[in-house]
């Protein structure tokens, strides 16, 4: 079981740019939640994408839209990047039931300058 | 709302030592709670988690943390410490279905 992979490791853009970051869960996962953890500070919840559509939604712009695909795994984009979007984005999945844990990626670095 | 509090933002303790991380949380309902460590330039590593039952939960690495209702806390303790327990600690509260709210996190150092 390889866990939570993300992709890329490290993304390094410039203002007005626009950013796709990519997530595959743990098998057996149905749920993908997108996390932003600036440097410094714990991690903030971005949205969760559920059976193709976004489910829950933090208190981010609408420049944040995400995507998830028939086979679980999900994308993050960002239109309009901001020196303030620079942040390590971590990838939560997590299965339906009582008991369910997330478990999270290694994450992609994003720099914007 | 939800809402998660770390007192510390860092602790410095010597190898050998005790350690106490202090978590206390706003919670609607009964939370189901859970401790991360993180290391430089990594993701989150799940250290242990509290859903129901005993309140004395016991996780990896030797790490333990105690749920206590009526204070509405969460505090991870390590009865002796070891080098590579130095990272960032986050408690974070959620519920079945529900998105987490992180803390902002304890760094920990510890001398040699």
């Amino acid at each position: 079981d390889a866990g939570v992979t993300q992709s890329p490791t490290h993304l390094i853009k410039t203002r007005g740019q626009q950013v796709t970051l990519r997530c595959s869960p743990k098998s057996g996962h149905d749920t993908v939640s997108w996390y932003q953890q600036a440097l410094g500070q714990g991690p903030q919840f971005i949205f969760q994408y559920y059976e193709e559509e976004e489910r829950q939604r933090g208190n981010f712009p609408d420049r944040f839209s995400g995507h998830q695909f028939p086979n679980y795994s999900s994308e993050l984009n960002v239109n309009a990047l901001l020196l303030g979007d620079s942040a390590l984005y971590l990838c939560a999945s997590s299965g339906q039931g009582p008991n369910n844990e997330q478990f999270f990626g290694p994450g992609t670095r994003l720099t914007v300058l | 709302a939800q809402s998660v509090t770390q007192p510390d933002i860092h602790i410095t303790v010597s190898e050998g030592a005790s350690l106490e991380l202090r978590c206390n949380y706003s919670y609607g309902a009964t939370p189901y709670l859970f401790w991360y460590v993180q290391s430089p330039g990594q993701g989150l590593q799940l250290l242990l988690k509290y859903f129901s039952g005993d309140t004395l939960v016991q996780g990896i690495k030797g790490f333990e943390a105690e749920f206590k209702r009526s204070q509405s806390s969460f505090n991870l303790r390590k009865p002796s410490v070891h080098w590579s327990d130095a990272a960032e600690y986050f408690c974070a509260v959620g519920a079945p279905g529900q998105n987490f709210v992180f803390g902002p996190g304890t760094r920990l150092s510890v001398l040699p």
